[in-house]
């Protein structure tokens, strides 16, 4: 298994660009997870999916949209970037009520200039 | 709201010494508690969970307990070895029905020197 795997690795936008995070797990889990990590802090979730076709919000959802049309891709979509918004981008998954472990994919680092 | 926080944001000790790595929170009323290791570049790698209903779990060299009512819980590392190198995070499970999100403390860095 590849476990959770993100796309792109790194990623450079113009201030008002957009563009689409990527994530993909193989394990059949039910949970998805998108957070955010600044520089020197914990991180913040934005957006979570108990299963495909639903998605609810978390601490910080402004300025995101996610959609869940298959339980194995939960892609963050980043509409007009703002600075503010640069930060390192890690997905999560797990697999159900119970299983409470959360699996990390690498991260996508976003710089916004 | 729920608070994490991890004192101190750094630590460095000599190999072999054992490390405690402190979280505390500000709810009470957690469903689990769970510690994550963070290499540099790296995602997150989970270490230990803690249900609300236990009092300590342990892995290896790895101890970690939880006092719900004093919102405290502790990490213990033994025989600290320089792969023990990482930033680790602490984060609070807080309700089962809404997918048990997790609020995160900002990490204690830690530095094991050979």
């Amino acid at each position: 298994n590849a476990g959770v795997t993100q796309t792109p690795k790194f990623r450079i936008l113009k201030i008002g660009q957009s563009m689409t995070l990527q994530c993909t797990q193989d394990m059949n889990h039910n949970y998805m997870y998108w957070y955010r990590q600044d520089p020197g802090m914990g991180l913040k979730l934005i957006y979570y999916s108990v299963g495909a076709g639903i998605t609810d919000k978390g601490e910080v959802p402004n300025g995101y949209n996610v959609s869940r049309s298959t339980t194995e891709d939960f892609p963050l979509r980043l509409e007009l970037a703002a600075p503010s918004q640069t930060s390192v981008y890690f997905c999560a998954s797990r697999w159900t009520t119970g299983q409470e472990t959360q699996y990390f994919g690498p991260g996508t680092r976003l710089l916004v200039l | 709201k729920q608070e994490v926080t991890q004192i101190p944001a750094a630590l460095s000790v000599p190999e072999g010494e054992n490390l405690v790595l402190n979280c505390s929170f500000t709810d009470s009323a957690i469903y689990n508690l769970q510690w994550f290791r963070q290499d540099p570049g790296k995602g997150l790698t989970s270490l230990l969970l803690i249900q609300s209903s236990q009092r300590e779990q342990t892995s290896g060299r790895l101890n970690a307990s939880l006092d719900k009512s004093s919102g405290r819980s502790t990490l213990y590392i033994a025989a600290s070895q320089p792969g023990d190198s990482a930033t680790y995070l602490c984060a609070v499970g807080m309700n089962r029905a809404a997918g048990n999100k997790l609020t995160f403390g900002g990490g204690t860095r830690v530095l094991v020197k050979p």
